[in-house]
């Protein structure tokens, strides 16, 4: 089985731009949430959806938004890029609601000049 | 508000050595607790998931274990091979449903 991909894996903005992140899940799995990996830091909970509504907001601003679709794969969008957005942008996938496995995929490096 | 950290910070040790990564957190009502290893920019790859009812879990080379009562885990590495480089990051999944991680250990076996 395929694990969890993402798209691009690579990203170069410049300030004020916006940008969309993509990722599907493990087959099977209804559960997408996003993390930012700042340089040197461990992850930072951003949202999760389970069965494509919200179910968990991490604290970030409002230009950070998603949104999960029917097959369940999922988008991550920032507007208003600031130099701080540049990070590792992880997507996990679990089957249930945070309380099984949760598995990442490669990631989407986001650098914002 | 749930806290993690990971003692220490970076670890360099020589090939074959048996080690051990800490992990504590400051509030003891968990659902699970996840190790993952992280490569230089990559993902993170899932170690061991231990829930909140289970003491340890072993995966060849790996065990780690969890006493919930005093916040702690700790990630036990056998035989450690240069393969092993990576960092190791530890979360626990608390009210909210979201994994909250630690700032990882970097850890370095030389040949």
């Amino acid at each position: 089985d395929a694990g969890v991909t993402q798209s691009p894996t690579h990203l170069i903005k410049t300030r004020g731009q916006h940008v969309t992140l993509r990722c599907s899940p493990i087959s099977g799995h209804k559960s997408v949430s996003w993390y930012q990996q700042v340089l040197g830091q461990g992850p930072q909970f951003i949202f999760q959806y389970y069965e494509k509504e919200e179910r968990g907001r991490g604290n970030f601003p409002d230009r950070f938004s998603a949104r999960q679709f029917p097959n369940y794969s999922s988008e991550l969008n920032v507007n208003a890029l600031l130099l701080g957005d540049s990070a590792l942008y992880l997507c996990a996938s679990t089957y249930w609601d945070g309380y099984n496995e949760q598995f990442f995929g490669p990631g989407t490096r986001l650098t914002v000049l | 508000k749930q806290e993690v950290t990971q003692i220490p910070a970076a670890l360099s040790v020589p090939e074959g050595e048996n080690l051990v990564l800490n992990c504590s957190f400051t509030d003891s009502a968990i659902y699970n607790l996840q190790w993952f290893r992280q490569d230089p920019g990559k993902g993170l790859t899932s170690l061991l998931l231990i829930q909140s009812s289970q003491r340890e879990q072993t995966s060849g080379r790996l065990n780690a274990s969890l006493d919930k009562s005093s916040g702690r885990s700790t990630l036990y590495i056998a035989a450690s091979q240069p393969g092993d480089s990576a960092t190791y990051l530890c979360a626990v999944v608390s009210a909210g449903n979201m994994l909250t991680f630690g700032g990882g250990t970097r850890l370095m076996v030389k040949p």
